[in-house]
């Protein structure tokens, strides 16, 4: 199957700086990547959805200003934590849209991010 | 709106027991239905799914059928192994609708040898 790859997979920074997520499309093109929140024991949360050449829809609750999206080809998105505090922890997963798969989505392994 | 409702975790089987993992669902349209299984430390691959009512998914043991007039997809397999041991998401999507996958909050499975 199609692969999906994030980088880093984990990251731990201080409060007030920014982490920037790479999610990656390695073997099929993505016009649409979507980010994920997933806190302990619970289920994944949307956050937003990504298009390629074109502004990021953001869910509802979810601050534009602090995670900032770019879908700049249609191999790479990228999630960007701004300054950053401890409620912010947690396990950040991406996926991407294949059409050519039927419209099929392919998750990447996630990224943990600790916020100190 | 949508949403997925699947059994609280976690489940400790013994190896070869049976598996059911519930899943209900309420969705305004005819929704896709699918399973997703977590292994540890990786991301989601998807297990099976079933597009229709009464289709039967299917993959590696592992067996849903979408039931419209009960409005579930329960997850089954005869015989857990060990390596089946990780978390288990259902899902559905609507195309037409919210166009977004909608998760259960996951289940947990650990099998023992």
């Amino acid at each position: 199957g199609a692969v999906v790859s994030q980088h880093p997979s984990w990251v731990i920074c201080k409060s007030g700086t920014s982490v920037k997520i790479e999610c990656r499309s390695l073997d099929f093109q993505a016009t649409t990547m979507f980010w994920y929140r997933q806190f302990p024991k619970q289920s994944l949360m949307l956050m937003a959805t990504s298009n390629e050449g074109s502004k990021a829809t953001y869910e509802q609750g979810v601050e534009k200003d602090k995670f900032l999206i770019n879908h700049a080809s249609l191999t790479l998105s990228t999630l960007t934590v701004t300054s950053a505090h401890p409620e912010d922890s947690s396990f950040y997963i991406c996926s991407a849209r294949d059409q050519v798969a039927g419209g099929e989505q392919f998750f990447g392994p996630g990224t943990r991010l600790t916020v100190l | 709106g949508d949403s997925v409702t699947q059994m609280e975790g976690p489940v400790t089987l013994s190896e070869e027991a049976f598996l059911t993992i519930n899943c209900t669902y309420t969705a305004t349209g005819y929704p896709s239905l699918f399973w997703y299984v977590q292994y540890p430390g990786e991301g989601l691959q998807l297990l099976l799914k079933a597009t229709k009512a009464d289709d039967k998914g299917s993959n590696k043991g592992f067996e849903a059928t979408y039931r419209k007039e009960t409005t579930s997809f329960h997850l089954e397999k005869g015989s857990v192994q060990v390596s089946d041991s990780a978390v288990y998401f259902c899902a559905l999507y609507t195309q037409g609708g919210s166009e977004k996958l909608v998760f259960g909050k996951g289940t947990k499975l650990t099998v023992n040898p």
